[in-house]
């Protein structure tokens, strides 16, 4: 079974700027994948940031970014915030009506 | 704006079933794009998609769950369904609902705890 690959934890410094990526342990990630970007605070539901690679939700500050960045999904923050600090998720659509999560970057702002 | 709320047990024990429904409100739960989900995220581990169903009554599970995940919809209540049988500890979770055409809306969650 394909495995969605993230970096399972991060740091960045306030105001920097730092991308998460998402891939798969066969394989490379591509806009088919329609890779979308959850960020989850511990205790709050899931945030969708992003979806259909590089959509914004509504609300969502333009400093996060996502795009394919070579063979993986890549989600970007640009100047980032203290309450930026939280795990972030991706989701790929596998096709047949499945999707998977990676297994979450928790990112640290410090 | 489409909101959605879980409800059911908070406790369940071993090897029994499972069951939570989802409440919609603020927008129609027969629209024929729309795909109605669970997820759920264990404590210490990160959230994992259980399956899907959209209108016409087509399901779709995660092959881990496969066998042990119905999902299930009643337009007349505005509701949709999950049930997991054979429970044990390893699906003590927060479960979420939500919605997706693309853009994932989703509900508060509820936890359910496996203990006997």
């Amino acid at each position: 079974q394909t495995v969605v690959t993230q970096e399972p934890s991060f740091s960045v410094s306030p105001g920097g700027t730092v991308t998460l990526t998402c891939g798969l342990s066969s394989g490379s990630v591509s806009t088919t994948y329609y890779p979308s970007w959850y960020q989850q605070i511990p205790g709050r539901a899931p945030r969708t940031l992003i979806y259909n690679t590089n959509t914004r939700s509504s609300g969502v500050p333009d400093r996060f970014s996502a795009s394919i960045l070579g063979n993986k999904a890549a989600l970007t923050i640009t100047g980032a915030q203290a309450d930026d600090e939280s795990d972030y998720f991706c989701l790929l659509y596998m096709g047949s009506g499945i999707s998977v999560f990676g297994g979450g970057t928790k990112l640290t702002v410090l | 704006q489409v909101q959605l709320k879980e409800s059911g047990p908070g406790l369940v024990k071993p090897s029994e079933t499972l069951s939570l429904t989802c409440t919609v409100s603020g927008g129609s739960i027969s629209r024929t794009d729309y795909h109605w989900g669970w997820i759920r995220r264990p404590p210490g581990k990160g959230l994992e998609w259980i399956g899907s169903i959209i209108y016409s009554g087509s399901t779709y599970y995660n092959p881990s769950l496969r066998g042990r995940v119905t999902v299930s919809v009643d337009t007349s209540n505005s509701q949709f369904s999950l049930t997991l049988t054979s429970v044990t500890a390893a699906d003590t979770a927060v479960y979420y609902c939500a919605r997706t055409n693309s853009e994932w809306y989703w509900g508060q969650g509820t936890l359910v705890t496996v203990s006997s």
